[in-house]
């Protein structure tokens, strides 16, 4: 069975840091592409960011309003999916999924809010 | 970006009803579609992906068709655990988008 357990949400202030992990397992996790999809309050669906497989060259890209302040990495060996987020801005304030490319795994969402 | 644009944005349906949900991109994504469907406060869950193909436990009552920019979700012998908002989503390059969503509503 395909389970994708996203956890790390919490309230933070503006200008603070936040790492999500994201535990994988049932699939080939090793060839799988991640990422993160967020959805703010009452939205729709924003891919946020995605791994390649290290066989695919691992590349990491990043939708434009988070570029340069958010990675993500993955720890093969753990079957684990990390987003860390600096510099966080009220507009970031979202739950975040963790998921495969293809779709065959979703996690259950973890909630980050950013509030002064 | 490539831009997908759902029609309808909202569907009203009885159960037991078969309907269509389309998704046409903004340039050729091939066949790289997924379909999702989420329901309120729940995680969405993917039906199919690679346009057409049903992802492992998905009833066979969803379908779906097309390629390049024209795709279509058909769902048959709706139920009421159907209706929900349905997405579809590119992954041809990035950045990967989602369309806007259909709400399917019971009638």
């Amino acid at each position: 069975e395909v389970q994708v357990v996203d956890s790390g949400g919490a309230l933070v202030k503006p200008g603070e840091s936040l790492r999500l992990s994201c535990a994988a397992s049932g699939f080939n996790f090793t060839n799988a592409w991640m990422g993160w999809v967020r959805q703010a309050p009452g939205k729709g669906l924003e891919w946020v960011c995605r791994i390649k497989s290290k066989t695919d060259g691992g590349t990491t890209d990043y939708t434009a309003p988070v570029q340069g302040r958010f990675t993500i990495s993955r720890d093969d060996s753990k079957r684990t999916v990390y987003l860390q987020m600096n510099s966080l801005k009220s507009e970031d304030t979202a739950i975040y999924y963790c998921a495969t490319v293809l779709g065959e795994g979703w996690g259950q969402g973890t909630l980050v809010t950013v509030s002064s | 970006d490539i831009q997908l644009t759902q029609s309808p944005s909202s569907l009203s349906a009885s159960v037991g009803d078969r309907v269509t949900i389309t998704c046409r991109a903004s340039q050729d994504i091939s066949n790289n579609l997924v379909w999702l469907q989420q329901k309120p406060g729940k995680a969405p869950e993917a039906l199919i992906y690679a346009a057409s193909t049903l992802h492992t436990g998905v009833p066979s009552k969803f379908s779906g068709s097309g390629s390049g920019t024209d795709f279509i979700l058909t769902i048959s012998s709706l139920q009421p655990e159907d209706f929900a908002t349905y997405y579809c989503q590119h992954y041809n390059t990035y950045p990967y988008t989602f369309g806007q969503g259909t709400r399917l509503e019971t009638k």
